[in-house]
């Protein structure tokens, strides 16, 4: 069962156009949620995060939506730029610290 | 400031060898955590040492022991190694505090033949 998920495996955008990456989950005890970047052969890095009293967070490019009603979370990144090709994992965690993560996705952006 | 550092990068095993895989930390983080990640899956957790002297079980601990053997060290231990865990393993750490995130190593890519 799995409490996290990324439906899209895979997403390709245009240098400068928005990429929207999606998380769904299913345990309502969730109360923080992180974004992580992989690239190939590294680990993942924290990217950005929220926590379950907001609805969003934004960090320069990167901004993060929750809606704790629909148990989904979303990721934007505006402009899109070659280098943010990468795999992006979500991730919930309650308040115990572990953190469960969902498959990732595989964002493409194209020059 | 290394940050979380692991040994060795690469390693290739016969199945029923056993091994450590090494990871240590130089943030004074009072977590830390080992990650399976594979094909398809995401990172799953094998287990965790929430504070120096105390170790849990995670998602998938099964054919794994650890040892938090200082608060900087967390090692992982297959005693005898299966062609299912063959996998990428990624130590992590995290500082005390509800709403902190994990600070991952490079990993160690694992085959058992």
């Amino acid at each position: 069962d799995q409490q996290v998920k990324q439906n899209s495996p895979s997403l390709s955008v245009q240098e400068g156009r928005i990429s929207i990456l999606n998380c769904d989950y299913t345990n309502s005890m969730f109360d923080y949620f992180l974004w992580y970047k992989k690239y190939p052969a590294e680990g993942p890095t924290f990217l950005i995060s929220i926590s379950s009293i907001k609805d969003k967070n934004e960090d320069g490019r990167f901004t993060v939506f929750l809606n704790k009603s629909a148990k989904h979370l979303s990721l934007h990144i505006v402009p899109s730029q070659p280098g943010d090709s990468a795999v992006y994992f979500c991730a919930a965690s309650d308040n115990t610290g572990k953190l469960i993560f969902g498959q990732g996705t595989t964002l493409q952006v194209k020059p | 400031n290394a940050g979380v550092t692991q040994t060795p990068k690469f390693q290739v095993l016969k199945t029923g060898q056993s091994m450590t895989l090494q990871c240590a930390q130089d943030m004074n983080h009072n977590s830390m955590y080992w990650y399976r990640q594979d094909p398809g899956m995401g990172l799953r957790l094998i287990y965790y040492s929430a504070s120096e002297g105390t170790t849990d079980k995670g998602e998938v601990p099964n054919g794994y022991n650890v040892s938090r053997l200082n608060k900087r060290e967390f090692s992982l231990r297959l005693e005898s190694a299966a062609p299912s865990q063959t996998s990428v393993y990624f130590c992590a750490s995290r500082p005390s505090g509800t709403y902190n995130e994990q600070f991952f190593g490079p990993g160690t890519r694992l085959t058992v033949l």
